[in-house]
């Protein structure tokens, strides 16, 4: 089965370093990854996906994540972070039968400190 | 872009009520919804797809006859959680899809905060 490990349980970073929030996956065939964000009581918001191409992917709020095939990662990165980043972080691949069902990790909690 | 509307977003009430939820899909027509339940500080569990015209698919463990999916129309899909009781208590959200395509993401609902007292 299609699957994605978030490995942190949460990241804490400065304001204005760089934020990384890791994901490893395992697939059949080719993977379908997406990041999601997720902000108190609210649902997910979608913030960018490697399908195929390039790979580095950008995305919404300046986030962009590198596709790595060779270490099965597809890592979240902002090279300068807000304190309004401060989220649930939520990696997912796509259901291999293709009926658009999503398997999402643990996800991270990310703090960012002022 | 694409909305999903949820509806309501919080809901307190006594043990043994009925509480309906409602996923819409605002500016584009959604043949199938996802519904999901998700407990603080973790990540989403699928409970059932909700396919337009046709019978609710659920995973499992999931109990059809407790948590009730209909999706009458392309735009409405929802989930009754009958006789609700204090474990049913959650945070559950309603996602669709735009298209049959694979590659496009899907457009989450706000969620519903359940507190069954």
């Amino acid at each position: 089965a299609q699957s994605v490990a978030q490995p942190e349980d949460q990241v804490n970073v400065a304001e204005g370093n760089p934020l990384t929030v890791k994901c490893t996956y395992s697939v059949s065939g080719n993977p379908y990854l997406f990041w999601y964000v997720q902000y108190p009581n609210r649902g997910l918001q979608f913030l960018l996906k490697y399908i195929t191409g390039d790979n580095l992917v950008k995305g919404s709020y300046g986030f962009e994540a590198e596709f790595n095939k060779s270490q099965t990662s597809f890592h979240l990165k902002k090279p300068s972070a807000l304190v309004s980043d401060s989220a649930l972080y939520f990696c997912a691949v796509r259901d291999i039968n293709g009926n658009n069902r999503l398997a999402f990790g643990k996800g991270n909690q990310v703090v960012v400190i002022p | 872009g694409a909305v999903v509307s949820q509806h309501p977003s919080r809901v307190i009430c006594k043990s043994g009520t009925s509480v309906k939820i409602e996923c819409r899909s605002l500016d584009f027509q959604a043949t199938t919804m996802f519904w999901y339940r998700q407990f603080p500080k973790q990540s989403l569990m699928l409970m059932a797809t909700s396919n337009e015209g046709s019978k609710a698919t659920y995973e499992q463990g999931v109990e059809k006859d407790k948590f009730l999916i209909n999706h009458a129309s392309l735009t409405l899909s929802t989930l009754t959680v009958t006789s609700a009781h204090p474990e049913d208590s959650s945070f559950y959200i309603c996602s669709a899809p735009t298209s049959g395509n694979s590659n496009q993401p899907q457009h989450f609902g706000d969620g519903t905060r359940l507190s069954i007292l």
